[in-house]
C-alpha cells in the first residue's frame, strides 16, 4: 500500500468547515483512498472513499487532485462530536489480494467551541 | 442492521495464560480483519480472513492466531500471553475490497 503524509494535528472553530489534507505521491492506479477516524478508545468509523473523482455523502466531502497524488477530506460544519484522529489510507481494490487497511498516526482534529 | 459485534468488551488474564477474542461480521460481509492498539499507538494489522480462509497476517508471532468459522465469524486466540499484549484489539468486516466497517474492540489486560 503507498504512504500517505498527514499533519499530525489541526484546530478547527465549532460551526466552520474542516479541511484535513492528506499526500498520497504513490499512489498506484488500483488504489482508492479511504478516510476513517477514530474517537478515543472507540473503533474507527468509515466516513468516505473515492478513486478520483470528488465524492460527498451524509458526513463528509473528498476531494482528489487531478494527478491523485493529494486529497481533502471536509467537513463542512464541524461539530464538538468531530474530535476525533483522522486517517487517510491508500488500499487496493482491484487487481490484487492485499485489501488491508494500513493506518498511519493521522491527524488529531480538535474542534474547539 | 447489526453493526460487527465483538465479545467481550474487556477481558483480564494473567501473563501465560490464553485469550480468546470473538467478532461477528455485519451480515453477508465474507471478510475480517483483526487489528491490535496498543496504548497511546496507532492500529497494527493483524489477521485478514475471507471466506474461512487466512489471506494475509501481519508482523505477529505465531502465537496470536485465530480463524473464521463457515458463518464468517471468526477468533481471534493469543496464547502464552505477555503483558505487552495489553491493548484494544479491534475487528473489522467487508465484503472483499469494499469499506470495512469496525467493532468497538476488545479491551485485553494481561496482569
Amino acid at each position: 500500500d503507498a504512504k500517505t503524509t498527514q499533519p499530525t494535528s489541526m484546530d478547527c472553530a465549532e460551526g466552520r468547515a474542516a479541511n484535513l489534507p492528506c499526500n498520497h505521491s504513490t499512489i498506484s492506479g488500483n488504489e482508492y483512498v479511504y478516510w476513517y477516524r477514530q474517537i478515543h478508545s472507540q473503533g474507527p468509523q468509515y466516513i468516505i472513499h473515492g478513486l478520483k473523482n470528488n465524492e460527498t455523502n451524509e458526513m463528509a466531502s473528498l476531494i482528489i487532485t487531478e494527478d491523485r497524488k493529494s486529497s481533502t477530506l471536509i467537513l463542512p460544519h464541524a461539530t464538538l462530536r468531530d474530535t476525533a484522529v483522522y486517517y487517510c489510507i491508500v488500499r487496493v481494490v482491484s487487481g490484487g489480494s492485499n485489501y488491508k487497511l494500513t493506518f498511519g498516526k493521522g491527524t488529531l482534529l480538535t474542534v474547539n467551541p | 442492521e447489526a453493526g460487527v459485534t465483538q465479545s467481550p468488551t474487556h477481558l483480564i488474564k494473567t501473563r501465560g495464560q490464553q485469550a480468546t477474542l470473538r467478532c461477528s461480521p455485519i451480515s453477508g460481509h465474507t471478510s475480517v480483519y483483526w487489528y491490535q492498539q496498543a496504548l497511546g499507538l496507532g492500529l497494527q494489522f493483524l489477521l485478514w480472513y475471507d471466506e474461512g480462509e487466512e489471506r494475509n497476517r501481519g508482523n505477529f508471532p505465531p502465537r496470536f492466531s485465530g480463524r473464521q468459522f463457515p458463518n464468517y465469524s471468526s477468533e481471534l486466540n493469543v496464547n502464552a500471553l505477555e503483558l505487552e499484549d495489553s491493548a484494544l484489539y479491534l475487528c473489522a468486516s467487508s465484503l472483499v475490497a469494499t469499506e470495512a466497517f469496525f467493532g468497538q474492540g476488545t479491551r485485553l489486560t494481561v496482569v
